[in-house]
């Protein structure tokens, strides 16, 4: 079936570094998401992208859907303490003949003060 | 408001138990999931249910079992606990199947 496979699987860095995580599939995607997921909580979309070589921003987030539609990046700038979390990206599938929501395997980000 | 609330947000019980996590959304979506968080974090889909049409993911055992009584509602009881169902448990709701979906905050299921 589609899988998507996130890298890296953790990142351990200094606040204010600037963080950089990609994910990949062997097979087209339509839509990329990317979702942050805090301890205790269910995951929250940070950005949606619908469009080949498309580049959105929210805030210090800047995620971009790649051009083979194979692949999305995700950016975090000037990192602080509250992005730590599990980032997963998700992408639709499908899955007995209906296109379904599946996830990356997350990369987890630590950061230290 | 809480967009997408699921209870109990912990529930410990003991295998051979049966148990139901409720699931309600104000959104006005018209499809719901039931989704598996695992040890290593790992978000796998369980259920899907859209206007009364529900897909299953042929891995989930018979023992877990959706019910929905209304559009704003989507229930997941489970039979027969076993250890292994032992996880993190997300309801999520969004327009349609292919659009962002919108998550609960998960049900810690501990099976003793």
């Amino acid at each position: 079936g589609q899988q998507l496979n996130q890298s890296p699987q953790s990142m351990f860095i200094q606040e204010g570094e600037d963080v950089s995580m990609n994910c990949t599939s062997s097979s087209i995607f339509n839509t990329w998401l990317w979702y942050k997921q805090d301890p205790g909580e269910g995951p929250v979309l940070l950005i949606a992208l619908y469009k080949a070589g498309e580049l959105t921003s929210n805030g210090r987030l800047t995620a971009q859907f790649g051009i083979t539609r194979k692949d999305s990046f995700l950016n975090i700038s000037a990192s602080i303490p509250s992005d730590v979390g599990i980032y997963f990206c998700a992408g639709p599938a499908f899955i007995q003949g209906a296109q379904k929501l599946v996830f990356g395997q997350g990369t987890r980000l630590t950061i230290n003060p | 408001d809480t967009a997408v609330s699921q209870t109990p947000k912990y529930l410990v019980t003991q295998m051979g138990n049966d148990k139901s996590i409720k699931c309600e959304q104000n959104l006005g979506h018209d499809t719901m999931y039931w989704y598996k968080q695992d040890s290593k974090k790992f978000l796998k889909i369980m259920f899907s249910y859209n206007n009364k049409e529900l897909i299953i993911n042929e891995t989930v055992p018979n023992r877990f079992s959706p019910k929905s009584p209304d559009k704003a509602h989507l229930n997941l009881h489970i039979n027969s606990l076993e250890l292994g169902d032992s996880a993190v448990y997300f309801c999520a709701s969004s327009f349609g199947e292919n659009t962002e979906a919108f998550f609960g905050q998960g049900t810690r299921l501990t099976v003793v």
